[in-house]
């Protein structure tokens, strides 16, 4: 199993502000890092696959980069709606997923 | 529909019985997966299959069993050697075998599962 790390456990943001939040991995042996959001009462969604080195993808006001040399994947929110709230989970995969404990965000509105 | 079901959403059995879990896919999907979560843990990996008749051991195995007789199912047995039964159980599929690294996956929306 990958040690995965991602921080903070939980954040609050105020509707309309910006946030961002980190996933931590072992960077040697990967092949790529998925990223899912899984709201309250519902299944978890997939949000990204990334596999290169300072990839950066983006859906609507949600983006994130990738470092594998490095281990660290941040996730941004811009402008924090309340139907941003959820928990944010990273699995980098070696040959299976291995996931965080998940960012858990809650945007007030 | 396209989707993944799993049934029932609330379990409840006494200590020393074996419980088995749904899963059902109407996506297509070779592969299909089991997860546990127990609180501020993240999911880990209980069995997974790649193909029909087939299946490997995730990283918490023990305690449960798992068939693939038929592509669209994937049950979960629960049995009494589980020492830690009680936990809330996701299900999940994937397009392809061969993309475990790369291939997004569809998750069901969970069976939570209470021994007393």
């Amino acid at each position: 199993i990958l040690n995965v790390e991602q921080s903070p456990q939980s954040l609050h943001v105020q509707e309309g502000d910006s946030t961002n939040f980190t996933c931590s991995f072992p960077s040697s042996n990967f092949y790529a890092l998925h990223w899912y959001r899984w709201e309250t009462a519902k299944s978890p969604e997939a949000l990204f696959v990334m596999t290169l080195n300072g990839d950066e993808k983006k859906k609507g006001r949600i983006s994130a980069t990738l470092n594998t040399k490095e281990g660290y994947s941040y996730l941004y929110i811009k402008g924090s709606q309340p139907e941003d709230s959820a928990t944010y989970l990273c699995a980098p995969n070696d040959y299976k997923l291995s996931f965080g404990a998940g960012t858990t965000v809650t945007v007030r509105a | 529909d396209g989707g993944i079901t799993q049934s029932p959403k609330y379990l409840f059995r006494k200590e020393g019985q074996n419980v088995t879990l749904s899963c059902e896919q109407n996506l297509n999907h070779d592969a299909m997966y089991w997860y546990r979560q127990d609180p501020g843990q993240g999911l880990r990996l209980i069995y997974y299959s790649q193909i029909v008749n087939d299946f490997q051991k995730g990283d918490i195995a023990e305690g449960y069993s798992v068939s693939r007789e038929k592509k669209e199912s994937f049950p979960l047995t629960v049995t009494s050697a589980q020492k830690n039964p009680t936990a809330f159980y996701l299900c999940a599929s994937s397009i392809t075998s061969g993309g475990l690294s790369y291939n997004e996956q569809f998750f069901g929306p969970g069976t939570r599962l209470t021994v007393l």
